[in-house]
């Protein structure tokens, strides 16, 4: 079956410093992958969509600068959060198109302190 | 503007009954559409899809009914057990990879034993 892996699960970091998250998917080739960041109240917002051999778009109000990506083969995706704040706290979650359908992994919650 | 609506936002149905979740959307070109199931703490989990050339989709207890016409779809949960509480997305895009997913705000669903 298809599955995707987030990692690390959860992560704390001060104000102004930076983490990295990564995305895996496992038996199947992500030709697309979506990175989104849900709020508290669980809305969803999109914050770039990686497609291999095509430039990544990213959403209003997302920029490469703040969220740089990586997505280097059909398996693998990274994100970075550069200078998180407090309003960059939320569920990250990577969305991997199989060509048909949109797979989910389990989240990277980051918490800003 | 909000691509895709979901009602109600939340629903209580004891055991045994059947929980419809109602969706609908905008965009006349969307012709994918995933619901996904959330628990708290976890990635949104890919339920049951359709794509916009059927008006019906089962899968054991969970069936996707689709009016294109009215730009309208609903998840019928039927015999809703404690374990299908959680909330459900209601998700549309194109079709095929590369394409952005758009998502409803959810909705809440308690079976009550």
């Amino acid at each position: 079956g298809a599955l995707v892996y987030q990692y690390p699960r959860r992560t704390i970091c001060k104000s102004g410093t930076s983490m990295r998250m990564e995305c895996q998917a496992v038996g199947f080739q992500a030709t697309s992958v979506a990175w989104y960041r849900q709020s508290p109240q669980k809305t969803f917002e999109l914050i770039a969509l990686s497609t291999v051999n095509s430039a990544i778009k990213y959403e209003q109000n997302f920029t490469q600068e703040k969220f740089p990506i990586s997505h280097p083969n059909l398996s693998f995706s990274s994100m970075t959060v550069l200078n998180a704040y407090l309003e960059d706290r939320g569920l990250y979650l990577c969305g991997a198109w199989t060509g048909t359908e949109v797979f989910f992994g389990k989240g990277t919650r980051l918490t800003v302190v | 503007q909000q691509q895709v609506r979901q009602s109600p936002q939340s629903l209580t149905v004891w055991e045994g009954e059947t929980a419809i979740l109602n969706c609908s959307y905008e965009d006349s070109t969307f012709n994918y559409f995933p619901w996904y199931q959330q628990f708290p703490g976890e990635g949104p989990a890919l339920l049951i899809s359709i794509s916009s050339v059927s008006d019906k989709k089962e899968d054991g207890r969970f069936t996707i009914f689709f009016n294109k016409r009215e730009k309208k779809l609903s998840l019928h949960i039927t015999d809703s057990q404690p374990g299908d509480s959680a909330t459900y997305f209601c998700a549309a895009s194109g079709q095929g990879t590369g394409s952005k997913l758009s998502f409803g705000k959810g909705a809440k669903l308690t079976v009550s034993p």
